[in-house]
């Protein structure tokens, strides 16, 4: 009963370097989120995707690239790392259809990054 | 644009003490849905309710109970007789009920620290 798999749970990086975060859900969920919590500030949306094939920009999306590789998998790429880009980020995935449905999001335990 | 303000940034209490978490939302939507969602210490996002903008009933749920007032905007969750696996933080979130996901905006959390 895995739920939502984030990989790796800890990272550390130096300025410039590269980086992708991992996801993958089997609930069998159409629509998948990527968020960073900074301290203070609440989580907030980096991308997400609605459905496979899809992806939008959500609040905060400069310095990242995402991919929704199936309808299990949304990663998330750090093409040049920043120390503002410190920060827990998380995956989340629900079932949600305008008009029909709009199931909870399933959050995954986060990937702790460090950027020195 | 939605906001989620929860003004509380950190409440102290002894066991067995109620307690009040505040949150109000701004949004332009008619129907939209909120959330809380609970982070202990651990760290992961436990759901606890969904809320949609039609149904202004409030909810209990043993210790838990929600009041939503559509008239203010808020959605404040109280805690009855808290025990020290309260402490957490807990986030209010809204998301939209239109467009291709559900995306959130979170306040940016109260602290709950529950002692003997």
């Amino acid at each position: 009963n895995a739920g939502v798999t984030q990989t790796p749970k800890f990272q550390v990086l130096k300025t410039g370097q590269s980086m992708t975060l991992q996801c993958a859900q089997d609930m069998n969920h159409n629509s998948m989120y990527w968020y960073r919590q900074d301290p203070g500030m609440g989580l907030r949306l980096i991308y997400y995707s609605a459905s496979e094939g899809t992806t939008d920009k959500g609040e905060v999306p400069n310095g990242y690239n995402v991919s929704r590789l199936n309808k299990r998998e949304f990663s998330l790429r750090l093409e040049s790392a920043a120390p503002s880009q410190t920060s827990v980020y998380f995956c989340a995935s629900n079932s949600f259809l305008v008009g029909v449905r709009n199931q909870p999001q399933h959050f995954g335990d986060g990937t702790r990054l460090s950027i020195l | 644009a939605q906001k989620v303000t929860q003004a509380q940034t950190e409440i102290s209490v002894v066991e067995k003490e109620d307690v009040t978490l505040d949150c109000v939302y701004e949004t332009r939507d008619t129907t939209y849905y909120l959330f809380w969602y609970k982070q202990p210490p651990s760290g992961e996002l436990v759901f606890l309710i969904r809320r949609n903008s039609f149904d202004e009933q409030n909810e209990i749920s043993g210790r838990y109970s929600w009041n939503f007032q559509k008239s203010t905007s808020s959605f404040n969750f109280t805690i009855t007789a808290s025990q020290v696996v309260d402490s957490a933080v807990y986030f209010c979130a809204l998301s939209e009920a239109t467009g291709t996901a559900s995306k959130l905006t979170f306040g940016t959390g109260t602290r709950l620290q529950v002692t003997l």
